[in-house]
């Protein structure tokens, strides 16, 4: 079946560091890949996403780029800010399927 | 503004005790999902459905029912026979589905058990 791994949390940074925060993928199809983000106590909100082979999502200094060879979707900011403490989750969706399959989520301390 | 509502924000049951958790959605959209988080863990799918009346099992929906009378609306009960029912609960709504399709969350019921 479908798969996402993330690196493990949490990853401690300060502010104005890069961050990579790295997901790689299992797809029996060809899937369409996302990054949400979750702030404490509140929902998911969809942060980027990329529906085929080398799109880049992008969004709030975010990026990430959809790699097909070697199956996967890391997550890079050039300068992080406090604000940007969250818990980050890799999903993908197979083709025209509706259902989302979630990575473990990566907790992400910037401090100032 | 269009978005998704879940209530209550915090729920507490006593053992043996069956929940309702709502989720309301003014997104106009035909898919609707019931989500499980425990801490320091993924989202698991409980329950989703693709229109109105009709519903499938995700992948842990022992324990859960739902219902989907109305496009906007579908209510997750926790029944008693879910062994170990304390965990946040996330509900979404997608569209007309495709690769592109994106699915919204609302902000989470934290369902407690005493």
């Amino acid at each position: 079946g479908d798969s996402v791994t993330q690196m493990e949390g949490p990853v401690t940074l300060s502010e104005e560091a890069f961050l990579t925060i790295n997901c790689t993928y299992t797809a029996t199809g060809y899937p369409s890949l996302f990054w949400y983000v979750q702030y404490p106590g509140e929902g998911l909100q969809l942060l980027l996403k990329a529906t085929k082979a080398d799109d880049k999502g992008s969004n709030k200094g975010f990026e990430a780029t959809y790699r097909k060879e070697t199956t996967s979707f890391h997550l890079e900011k050039g300068s992080v800010q406090v604000s940007d403490s969250a818990v980050y989750f890799c999903a993908l969706k197979e083709g025209s399927a509706r259902q989302l399959t979630f990575g473990s989520g990566t907790q992400l301390t910037v401090l100032p | 503004d269009g978005g998704i509502t879940q209530s209550p924000k915090y729920l507490f049951r006593k053992e043996g005790q069956n929940v309702t958790l709502s989720c309301e959605q003014n997104l106009n959209h035909d898919a609707m999902y019931w989500y499980r988080q425990d801490p320091g863990q993924g989202l698991r799918l409980i329950y989703y459905s693709q229109i109105v009346n009709d519903f499938q099992k995700g992948d842990i929906a022992e324990g859960y029912s739902v219902s989907r009378e109305k496009k906007e609306s579908f209510p997750l009960t926790v029944t008693s026979a879910q062994k170990n029912p304390t965990a946040f609960y996330l509900c979404a709504s997608s569209g007309r589905g495709g690769r592109a399709d994106t699915q919204y969350f609302g902000p989470g019921t934290r369902l407690t058990v005493l």
